[in-house]
């Protein structure tokens, strides 16, 4: 499969433990985005990476959620302190920016619950 | 208000209906248009994009009026496969995507 993956699919934490997900763009992708879903609600724009620039971030991306693409391959993002509120769905998608239209295209998510 | 709304769903319609979703958006500055579509539990998947001129990809029409800020989709002779949640989202010129909160589409037999 060469699809967006992520991983876990799933993570269930206690609150005040800290997270992290992975995701791995399409290969050749230079964009990487992240996104998080929550229940009734579309998927909202948190962070994204130009290869492994970190050019856009969130009012939502508090100073607990830190992202990184290290080598514009692969990308983390990591909840530090988690509560209660950050049970969502965190997608990952992928983008080639060529000067059109780059579509993205999403990963399968990583379903986090905080109790 | 939020940068992207939709109709209210759920939809519920008979096999072979044709059902009409509305989009509004805020921001003049987006660029880019797309319809995504999301099965329950799984991620949004791409349906088309919409283009100023219109566009169809067989039973579904897309429609954008840029003027009135004002995004549709049709949806022909509908399956028990259509039954999903869709996605209207915009873009601005090398940014994220931004979602309406989606509406349920649900046919039935």
């Amino acid at each position: 499969d060469t699809g967006v993956s992520q991983n876990p699919r799933h993570k269930i934490t206690k609150r005040g433990q800290n997270v992290t997900f992975r995701c791995d763009p399409i290969s050749e992708h230079n964009r990487l985005y992240w996104y998080r879903q929550t229940l009734g609600q579309g998927p909202e724009f948190l962070t994204y990476f130009q290869n492994e620039a970190q050019l856009e971030k969130s009012r939502l991306l508090s100073d607990r959620f830190s992202a990184e693409r290290p080598k514009g391959s692969f990308s983390t993002l990591e909840i530090q302190r988690t509560e209660q509120g950050d049970s969502a769905m965190y997608l990952c998608a992928s983008s080639l920016s060529s000067g059109g239209t780059d579509t993205q295209y999403f990963g399968p998510g990583t379903r986090l619950t905080v109790l | 208000r939020k940068e992207v709304e939709q109709d209210p769903g759920p939809f519920n319609v008979p096999e072979g209906a044709t059902v009409a979703f509305n989009c509004t958006y805020s921001n003049s500055a987006s660029q880019s248009f797309f319809w995504y579509r999301q099965d329950c539990r799984k991620e949004p998947k791409l349906l088309m994009s919409v283009y100023s001129s219109g566009n169809e990809d067989g039973r579904f029409t897309a429609q954008l009026n840029r003027a009135s800020q004002y995004i549709s989709l049709l949806i022909r002779d509908s399956k028990l496969s259509d039954s999903a949640t869709y996605l209207c989202v915009v873009k601005k010129a090398g940014t994220a995507l931004i979602f309406g909160k989606g509406t349920t589409l649900s046919v039935s037999s």
